[in-house]
């Protein structure tokens, strides 16, 4: 079946660290790739996605592109701000079936 | 000009009884979803609705009872609440199953925190 596996959180940096957050991805079919970010008590707003492979999907400083060679599609931004601390998912969604496969999720935590 | 919003936010309540959540969102998509975010802040897909249709029903306990008056509007009722609800739960919407957009994105609610005494 489909699934997404992230790296195990949490995640502890220092403010201007480089991040990266990994993500890799089993698929039936051909998916469409994205990161959500939770903030703490609110919902889920998208981050950054990818339709197609080699496409970098990008937002906020953050990046990632879409590796169909390796199923990966990896969180990375260069220097993070105490207001990036959040929950960080990976998910995919296979057209046609319109339901997004979430990775564990990933906390993050960035000192000052 | 809230673009998916839950009522309640909270929700406290005692095992066995019933209690719904409304769910509105307000950017003319076609497509509406719950997903549940349990204790670990795993997330998973309950039901989809296109346009007043049911187009997925992720094996849920059948106390679980989506309804849809209309397309912008999916609401979730739910029989003799158990422990084991007690949960995040989250309705998202996007502009169409029909559509068959590649990357057709989801946007999602505030949640709404369950709580089963």
């Amino acid at each position: 079946g489909d699934s997404v596996t992230q790296m195990e959180g949490p995640v502890t940096l220092s403010e201007e660290a480089f991040l990266t957050i990994n993500c890799t991805y089993t698929a039936t079919g051909y998916p469409s790739l994205f990161w959500y970010v939770q903030y703490p008590g609110e919902g889920l707003q998208l981050l950054l996605k990818a339709t197609k492979a080699d496409d970098k999907g990008s937002n906020k400083g953050f990046e990632a592109t879409y590796r169909k060679e390796t199923t990966s599609f990896h969180l990375e931004k260069g220097s993070v701000q105490v207001s990036d601390s959040a929950v960080y998912f990976c998910a995919l969604l296979i057209q046609g079936a319109q339901k997004l496969v979430f990775g564990q999720g990933t906390r993050l935590t960035i000192n000052p | 000009d809230t673009a998916v919003s839950q009522t309640p936010k909270y929700l406290v309540t005692q095992m066995g009884n019933d209690k719904s959540i409304k769910c509105e969102q307000n950017l003319g998509h076609d497509t509406m979803y719950w997903y549940k975010q349990d204790s670990k802040k795993f997330l998973k897909i309950m039901f989809s609705y296109n346009n007043k249709e049911l187009i997925i029903n992720e094996t849920v306990p059948n106390r679980f009872s989506p309804k849809s008056p209309d397309k912008a509007h999916l609401n979730l009722h739910i029989n003799s609440l158990e422990l084991g609800d007690s949960a995040v739960y989250f309705c998202a919407s996007s502009q169409g199953w029909k559509r068959q957009r590649r990357g057709d994105t989801q946007y999602f609610g505030p949640g709404t925190r369950l709580t089963v005494l």
